[in-house]
């Protein structure tokens, strides 16, 4: 199992363009995740999935949109990039928590993203 | 709020020492807490994990307690290696009655282990 992938691992966006970051997950999760890693901070939930065809605002959503057509790829977007957006973004997915007695979430790699 | 802050907190041992790595979390409805290694330039790795309806849990080299009284969870790595430096995560799950199984991270603590 290649467990979580992303695409691209790096890019570098000029304030205004569009650009979709690809999660692919094989392990059949039902869950998914994106969040963005800044300097000095933690992860901060920026959209998230429950299923397939289902998605949700997390903590900072603003200046995204993310869409889940298939169970095993959640694509995140950014319409027109800012500064502000420059980041690293990871891509997660886990099982249904509560019945499995776990949240682990499982990451990818990161996609290193330069908005200039 | 949301932390500004840029210095993460550090921490540094010698090989072979024991690591301590503490946690504080805020809600005091979360049930389930969780710690992940980030090495530089990978994502975050899964370490050990623990519910809310016990103390303490033990893994390979790595013990979790949780004092839910105080909400602070600590991390424990025994005989601490060079391959141990990372930044390490806790995050809890401040969900509560939902299963979305949503994680809320903390800010993490740099861990350098001096040959």
């Amino acid at each position: 199992n290649a467990g979580v992938t992303q695409t691209p691992k790096f890019r570098v966006l000029k304030t205004g363009q569009s650009m979709t970051l690809l999660c692919a997950q094989d392990m059949n999760h039902e869950y998914m995740y994106w969040y963005r890693q800044d300097p000095g901070m933690g992860l901060r939930l920026i959209h998230y999935s429950v299923g397939e065809g289902t998605t949700a605002k997390g903590e900072v959503p603003d200046g995204y949109n993310v869409s889940r057509l298939k169970k095993q790829n959640f694509l995140l977007g950014l319409e027109s990039a800012a500064p502000s957006q420059t980041s690293v973004y990871f891509c997660a997915s886990s099982h249904l928590g509560r019945d499995l007695n776990s949240y682990e979430q499982y990451f990818g790699p990161g996609t290193r993203l330069t908005v200039t | 709020g949301e932390s500004v802050g840029l210095h993460l907190p550090t921490l540094s041992v010698q090989e072979g020492d024991n690591s301590i790595i503490n946690c504080a979390y805020s809600n005091s409805a979360s049930d389930y807490f969780i710690w992940y290694k980030q090495e530089s330039g990978k994502g975050p790795q899964f370490i050990i994990d623990i519910r809310s309806n016990m103390d303490k849990r033990q893994g390979q080299r790595v013990t979790v307690l949780l004092n839910k009284t105080v909400k602070h969870l600590s991390l424990q790595i025994a005989a601490t290696q060079p391959g141990d430096s990372a930044v390490y995560f806790c995050a809890e799950n401040r969900a509560g009655g939902t299963s979305y199984g949503k994680l809320t991270f903390g800010q993490g603590t740099i861990l350098t282990v001096h040959p």
